[in-house]
C-alpha cells in the first residue's frame, strides 16, 4: 500500500512568510503527527491530530499550528518564518486505536529560511 | 519516558553482525524498548520493539538483558544499505501518546566494504 506522502518536497521562503505543508497518512490510518528535525535539536515532536482534533502538542511557539481534515490528511502551517525555522519537518501516520508506538514517516518536506 | 544512552558511532564491515547497544539503566516496569533508523535524508523507519523478552523481525533481533537496564540491537548482515542513524527509544504504549516518541542523538552506523 502506499506509504506517508508529504508535500512539497522542497521549499525556499523568506523570513516573514508563512509556509503550509501538507501530509497524506496511510490509508485507514487516523492518526497524524508531525516532528521538525535540525541539526541542533535533532527530532522533535510538534503535535499530532487525531478525528479532526490536536491530541498532543509539543513545546512550540504559536506560529506552529496544524489541522485534519476528515479523510485523515493533514496540513501544518508556520507563519511569519524565521531563519531557524529551517528545517525537515516530518509527518508521521499510525493506527492509534491500535497504537503500539510504530509510526510510519513520510520522507519529509525540507524548508529553507532565508 | 526514560533515558537512553548511545555511542555517538559504529562500524561494520558489510555481511557481519551489527551490534548496536543501549543503556536505559531508569527503565519502567511498563516501558518498552523501540529501536527507529534514519537513512540520510529519508524518515525515520521503525525497526523492532520489545518489553522483556528478546524480539525478532526480518530486519533484525532485539536483545533485552534480564534486569532490562540495557539492549542491543542486532542487525544479522549488514550491508551498506543498513548505514544509518538507529536511535533507541524507551516509552510506554499508551494510545494518548504513543505518537509523541522522544529521539535522542542515536548512534550513526557506516557499514563499509
Amino acid at each position: 500500500k502506499a506509504g506517508v506522502t508529504q508535500t512539497p518536497r522542497y521549499l525556499i521562503k523568506t523570513r516573514g512568510q508563512q509556509v503550509t505543508l501538507s501530509c497524506s497518512p496511510i490509508s485507514g490510518h487516523r492518526s497524524v503527527s508531525w516532528y521538525q528535525q535540525t541539526p541542533g535539536q535533532g527530532l522533535q515532536f510538534l503535535f499530532e491530530y487525531f478525528s479532526e482534533t490536536q491530541r498532543n502538542k509539543g513545546n512550540f511557539p504559536g506560529r506552529f499550528s496544524g489541522r485534519q481534515f476528515s479523510n485523515s490528511r493533514s496540513e501544518m502551517n508556520v507563519s511569519t518564518l524565521e531563519l531557524g525555522d529551517s528545517a525537515l519537518y516530518l509527518c508521521a501516520s499510525s493506527r492509534r486505536d491500535r497504537n503500539t508506538g510504530e509510526l510510519f514517516f513520510g520522507e519529509g518536506s525540507r524548508l529553507t529560511v532565508l | 519516558d526514560a533515558k537512553t544512552t548511545q555511542p555517538p558511532s559504529m562500524d561494520c564491515a558489510e555481511g557481519r553482525a551489527a551490534n548496536l547497544p543501549c543503556n536505559h539503566s531508569t527503565i519502567s516496569g511498563n516501558e518498552y524498548v523501540y529501536w527507529y533508523r534514519q537513512i540520510h535524508s529519508q524518515g525515520p523507519q521503525y525497526i523492532i520493539h520489545g518489553l522483556k523478552n528478546n524480539e525478532t523481525n526480518e530486519m533484525a533481533s532485539l536483545i533485552i538483558t534480564e534486569d532490562r537496564k540495557s539492549s542491543t540491537l542486532i542487525l544479522p548482515h549488514a550491508t551498506l544499505r543498513d548505514t544509518a542513524v538507529y536511535y533507541c527509544i524507551v516509552r510506554v504504549i499508551n494510545t494518548g501518546t504513543a505518537s509523541k516518541l522522544t529521539f535522542g542523538t542515536g548512534t550513526r552506523l557506516q557499514v563499509t566494504l
